[in-house]
């Protein structure tokens, strides 16, 4: 079973900032199975990023996905108030699903 | 627009059975090319991917948890349903139904509800 190991686990920072997230798979996956979500307290998550680089629908271009092999990117180019929250990703194989830990993005 | 709901008990009792259901709205649960998951997340943790269906019964699950798992489908009531038995505290979370989509990705999400495993 493929690990996804996020970091860093907490990232602080101010409106207007760019935050760099990372997502490192265990072994060799395809792209097209990493999928980022956000996750603000008390709501369910929802998709950001699908196949590694495609914003899902209603997504604001601010945020990009981006890597292949193991090493996995979640940008977000100017931070909005609304845009603190929990970031996960997530690895479809071999029928399984799986989630990264979770960047936690606080204010700074 | 497709709506998901869980339903069901939000205390449970260790070793019971913890069963939930999903009912979808809005859409068929019959439409081919998708899957019907269930997700948890223990309370201040991360997110656990359980298992999903096919409306034709299709089911994946999570290995570990195989031995206690059943997840079932009635396409007449648009409905998937969660069957988690010998719980112990450790299955305290909040479970959540959504669909897998296109990419594989769980792209519509239920609200999620609360089951704690308590005496």
């Amino acid at each position: 079973e493929t690990v996804l190991t996020q970091s860093p686990g907490t990232l602080s920072l101010s409106p207007g900032e760019k935050a760099t997230l990372s997502c490192r798979a265990s072994q060799t996956v395809s792209r097209s199975y990493i999928a980022w979500y956000q996750q603000k307290a008390g709501q369910a998550p929802r998709v950001l990023i699908y196949g590694a680089s495609s914003r899902a629908t209603g997504i604001p271009d601010r945020f990009s996905g981006s890597g292949s092999g193991t090493d996995f990117t979640l940008t977000i180019s100017r931070l909005e108030p609304e845009d603190f929250a929990v970031y996960y990703c997530q690895l479809y194989g071999s029928s399984l699903i799986t989630f990264g830990q979770g960047t936690r993005l606080e204010f700074k | 627009q497709l709506q998901l709901q869980e339903s069901g008990p939000g205390l449970v009792e260790p070793s019971g059975t913890l069963s939930l259901t999903c009912t979808v709205s809005g859409g068929s649960i019959s439409t081919s090319g998708y899957y019907w998951g269930w997700i948890r997340q223990p309370p201040g943790k991360g997110l656990e991917w359980i298992g999903s269906i096919h409306y034709t019964g299709d089911t994946y699950h999570k290995p570990s948890l195989k031995s206690r798992l059943t997840i079932s489908v009635d396409t007449s009531k648009n409905q998937f349903s969660l069957r988690l038995t010998s719980v112990t505290a450790a299955d305290t979370a909040v479970y959540y139904c959504a669909r897998r989509g296109g990419y594989y990705v769980l792209d519509v999400w239920g609200l999620g509800t609360v089951v704690t495993v308590s005496s």
